[in-house]
């Protein structure tokens, strides 16, 4: 059974960063992009960012490019979001999302549960 | 990047109504539309179906996609009481920029 369990959520200050993990069970981690997707309190879910299954394509919403950088470790079947120059609207729960597909594009069939981030001064 | 656009943003219908969401593309997204369901809780988004009409495995067969292009619709035709949770669409004919719409919560009527 696949599971996906994000962790390093927390309370940050502005300005401040945090890295958020994702560890991946249940299937081949190193033959799937994955992804993180956000929703902050109240709101819809907002793509954040993208990882090919060798790291070799990285992709970035615009709200987030230059201050985020998604990493993975295939031996250690964990996805990665660095969080770096954070800011309120950088508030929410973060979910990491399998690939339904082993490449290209396509839709998210396994999600985590998520970590809450908490941007406050 | 693509917008999407789901309509209404909130239903109210009773168990075993017909129920039906409509998201829009702002351009040509072909067949690249996915819709989730999702549930307050702690638990991520559930895949329902994706390229516009393919059911995931181990969805009810009364959940339905339709559509092509720039218009999409989810249809369920008999609301069962867990079917209410709020609904989004996503497209992923961009893959350098992937988004969802803003969501539609089923409400009990």
């Amino acid at each position: 059974e696949v599971h996906l369990v994000e962790s390093g959520g927390g309370l940050a200050q502005p300005g401040r960063s945090l890295r958020l993990s994702c560890s991946a069970s249940g299937f081949n981690f190193d033959d799937y992009a994955m992804h993180w997707v956000r929703q902050a309190p109240g709101k819809g879910l907002e793509w954040v960012s993208g990882i090919s299954w060798n790291s070799g394509d990285t992709v970035y919403a615009d709200s987030v490019k230059g201050r985020f950088t998604i990493s993975r470790d295939n031996a250690k079947n964990s996805l990665y979001l660095q969080m770096n120059s954070l800011t309120p609207e950088d508030t929410g729960l973060y979910f990491c999302a399998k690939l339904l597909a082993a490449a290209g594009t396509g839709p998210f069939d396994y999600w985590g549960q998520g970590t809450l981030v908490t941007v406050s001064s | 990047d693509i917008q999407l656009t789901q309509s209404p943003p909130s239903l109210s219908a009773s168990v075993g109504d017909r129920a039906t969401i409509t998201c829009r593309a702002s351009q040509n997204i072909d067949t690249y539309l996915n819709w989730y369901q999702h549930k307050p809780g702690g638990k991520g988004p559930k895949l329902l179906i994706y390229a516009v009409s393919t059911l995931q495995s181990g969805v009810p067969s009364r959940f339905s996609g339709s559509g092509f292009g720039t218009d999409f619709n989810l249809t369920i035709t008999s609301v069962q009481p867990e079917d209410f949770a709020t609904y989004y669409c996503q497209q992923s004919f961009d893959t350098t920029s992937i988004t969802f719409g803003q969501g539609t919560r089923l409400e009990i009527e």
